[in-house]
């Protein structure tokens, strides 16, 4: 059974960097997409990017340009980091695995979600 | 990018009678080189994270209970609970992947009257 796990600071100080990151057990990271989704407080979900197993990514451009994800597949794991954080980036993240029946795109196995909250 | 509207905002029905969320899309999310709409229903319960329902605007995930149906085309699409259960009680979304950014809508919290 695949399994993925969030971590990471859960308070960040404005302006700072967030940094997440996604454990996977119970499968490869190769062959699949990953993605990072945020749901804030009292908001909708709000999708932030993937990388996939090569490296490739694609970005929300919501978050102007402040996101990198990447990938370490020796770990089994992949990454979140967003620059110049505000409030507005205060939210529940999830880290999720792309699923091939949808083109990538959509999303069946998910980590349970870590609050961040950015705040001095 | 894509905006999902999805109405109502929230909506109470007497268990065991018929919920349907509407999600409409501000563009055509069916590819017309394979017929696919590419649009996904998601439920997701308090403290949990998101659960995949519907895929391809009508394909049932594996172990999605058979009173959850999709359906709809291009840009109009509705999820229907046949018969609600108390465990149906969620927030839902709608998501399309047809372009990215992938956009969600805005959620639509189902509750027991």
């Amino acid at each position: 059974q695949v399994q993925l796990q969030e971590s990471g600071p859960r308070l960040v100080r404005p302006s700072e960097t967030l940094s997440l990151t996604c454990i996977v057990s119970g499968g490869f990271i190769r062959s699949y997409s990953w993605g990072w989704i945020r749901l804030p407080p009292g908001k909708g979900l709000e999708w932030i990017g993937y990388v996939d197993y090569s490296g490739s990514t694609s970005y929300n451009p919501s978050l102007k340009s402040r996101g990198t994800i990447s990938v370490d597949t020796s770990k089994n794991q992949f990454s979140l980091k967003l620059d110049s954080v505000t409030t507005a980036d205060t939210a529940v993240y999830y880290c999720a695995r792309g699923e091939p029946n949808c083109a990538g795109d959509c999303y069946i196995y998910w980590g349970q979600g870590t609050l961040v909250s950015v705040s001095s | 990018d894509i905006v999902m509207t999805q109405s109502p905002d929230s909506l109470a029905v007497p268990l065991g009678e018929r919920a349907t969320i509407n999600c409409k899309s501000s563009q055509s999310v069916l590819y017309s080189s394979n017929k696919k709409n590419y649009l996904a229903w998601y439920q997701q319960r308090p403290g949990q994270p998101p659960k995949l329902l519907i895929y391809w605007a009508s394909t049932r995930e594996s172990g999605v209970p058979d009173r959850f149906s999709g359906s709809g085309s291009e840009t109009d699409f509705t999820l229907t609970i046949s018969s609600l259960q108390a465990e149906d009680v969620a927030v839902y979304y709608c998501q399309q992947y047809y372009s990215s950014p992938l956009t969600f809508g805005g959620g639509t919290k189902v509750e027991i009257k």
